[in-house]
């Protein structure tokens, strides 16, 4: 599987938007970009996905570079709740053995008031 | 989104006892569901993948006669640590694949996790 490359951790004040990078050189063509995040004790929820076109959604923007080799979830707005782990994934879009979500490390968002 | 639900949401057991986790898609079916591991300040693990009516496939290193796997529904699979050890203490997550088109195609949904504790 390709893999990701994420910040262990960063830091935002509350209603800053915060830009969190991910790097994946080693993407194909048929790879989908996701981004979950985790709150502490709970399971990963979905935040967006993408191919190639920038994608908004009501929780975050993804914006991919040109040769897909990197990422950038965009959230606009830090509150509290967004404090949390978020994770890009890369996953196939056809069937078959890889077509699972596989974890990397993430990066651990803290949010200041 | 959609919705996976997961019972219980905590358990503790007495170390060599078996304990069953289920895992329920409440407004979908999910043909493929996916059971991951979780130990304190690690990422997920995934453990096994198991298809409707068909044997789970396991991930290398993940012991499937210890770790019983049982998809007999398109809303419900469950999880048995057989013979728990306390080494066998981690946060378990489900998480269901939708196959239609109600919830986006072919996307991944999670269970909010079991923590197990083997005394």
């Amino acid at each position: 599987d390709a893999k990701t490359t994420q910040p262990n951790s960063m830091e935002s004040n509350e209603e800053e938007p915060v830009h969190l990078p991910c790097n994946h050189s080693t993407i194909s063509g048929t790879d989908y970009i996701h981004w979950y995040r985790q709150l502490p004790s709970q399971g990963p929820e979905y935040v967006i996905h993408g191919l190639t076109s920038n994608v908004n959604n009501r929780m975050a923007s993804l914006a991919i570079a040109e040769d897909r080799k990197s990422s950038t979830l965009i959230l606009h707005r830090a509150t509290l709740r967004d404090a949390a782990v978020y994770y890009c994934i890369l996953r196939r879009f056809y069937g078959g053995a890889t077509n699972k979500l596989i974890f990397g490390t993430g990066t651990l968002l803290a949010v200041q008031p | 989104g959609a919705v996976v639900s997961q019972h219980p949401s905590r358990v503790i057991c007495k170390s060599g006892t078996s304990v069953k986790i289920e895992c329920r898609s409440l407004d979908f079916q999910a043909t493929t569901m996916f059971w991951y591991r979780q130990f304190p300040k690690q990422s997920l693990m995934l453990m096994a993948t198991s298809n409707e009516g068909s044997k789970a496939t396991y991930e290398q290193g993940v012991e499937k006669d210890k770790f019983l796997i049982n998809h007999a529904s398109l809303t419900l699979s469950t999880l048995t640590v057989t013979s728990a050890h306390p080494e066998d203490s981690s946060f378990y997550i489900c998480s269901a694949r939708t196959s239609g088109r109600a919830f986006g195609y072919n996307e991944q949904f999670f269970g909010p996790g079991t923590r197990l504790t083997v005394l």
